[in-house]
C-alpha cells in the first residue's frame, strides 16, 4: 500500500544553517506530494507541494523537488529562522481517491 | 484567507459517552474529511465525505463512528460510545473539486476520554 517515511525527529538548528527534512515514499501510479506545517497550537497548514516528477513546490524559501527515480521529496531551506520552529509533515494523495497519507512528523527547533 | 473552523478546540468526556465534533468547511469546497493524530504518532485519514455520503473510510472508522452534513454548512464526527485509546487530536480538513488548491486544515479539537 501507499505509505510516507520521514526522517525522525527533534532536529535542532542554529539560526541560518541550512535544512534538510528526508522524506520517502512508497505508492502505485503518480502520486501527487506535499509538506504541511503545524506551528505549536495549531492546525495543518500546506507549506508547498509538486503533483509531478521533476516539479519543485517553494513556498517561505522552502523547497522540494519530486524524484521520482529515487520516489523521495526532501524539504529544505537555506537559512532557517526561529520562527520556522513547527512539526513538518510529508504527505501524498494517490491518483486514485482524495485522501491524504501522512508520515510521522518531523519537529524543528532552531535556536537563536 | 479562508479557514476550516473546527468546535470545540478541547473537549474532555467520560469513557462510554458520546461525543460531537463540529466543522464549518470553506464554502465552496466539495470534499470533507477528518483525520486524527494520537499523541506523538502519525495523521490518520479516517474518512472522507462528498456529495452527502461517505467516499472512503478507513479501518479505524468503524461503526462507533459516523459523519453528518447536517445544514450546509456544518459537517460533524459523532463518536457513539468513547474508548480511552480514542483520546487524539481531531483534524477536519476540506478541499476544492480536484484538489487544485490542496487541503486546508482547521485547528483540531483535543479530544480527551477519561
Amino acid at each position: 500500500g501507499n505509505s510516507v517515511t520521514q526522517m525522525e525527529g527533534p532536529v535542532t538548528l542554529s539560526e541560518e544553517a541550512f535544512l534538510t527534512i528526508n522524506c520517502t515514499y512508497t505508492a502505485t501510479g503518480y502520486p501527487s506530494l506535499f509538506w504541511y506545517v503545524q506551528y505549536p497550537g495549531e492546525g495543518l497548514q500546506l507549506l508547498l507541494k509538486a503533483t509531478k516528477a521533476d516539479d519543485k513546490g517553494s513556498n517561505k524559501g522552502f523547497e522540494a523537488t519530486y524524484r521520482k527515480e529515487t520516489t523521495s521529496f526532501h524539504l529544505e531551506k537555506g537559512s532557517v529562522q526561529v520562527s520556522d520552529s513547527a512539526v513538518y509533515f510529508c504527505a501524498l494523495k494517490s491518483n486514485q481517491g482524495g485522501k491524504l497519507i501522512f508520515g510521522q512528523g518531523t519537529e524543528l527547533s532552531v535556536k537563536p | 484567507e479562508p479557514e476550516v473552523t473546527q468546535t470545540p478546540s478541547h473537549q474532555v468526556t467520560q469513557m462510554g459517552q458520546e461525543v460531537i465534533l463540529r466543522c464549518v468547511p470553506i464554502s465552496n469546497h466539495l470534499y470533507f474529511y477528518w483525520y486524527r493524530q494520537i499523541l506523538g504518532q502519525k495523521v490518520e485519514f479516517l474518512v472522507s465525505f462528498y456529495n452527502n455520503e461517505i467516499s472512503e473510510k478507513s479501518e479505524i472508522f468503524d461503526d462507533q463512528f459516523s459523519v453528518e452534513r447536517p445544514d450546509g454548512s456544518n459537517f460533524t464526527l459523532k463518536i457513539r460510545s468513547t474508548k480511552l485509546e480514542d483520546s487524539a487530536m481531531y483534524f477536519c480538513a476540506s478541499s476544492d473539486v480536484g484538489h487544485i488548491g490542496g487541503y486546508t486544515f482547521g485547528s483540531g479539537t483535543r479530544l480527551t476520554v477519561v
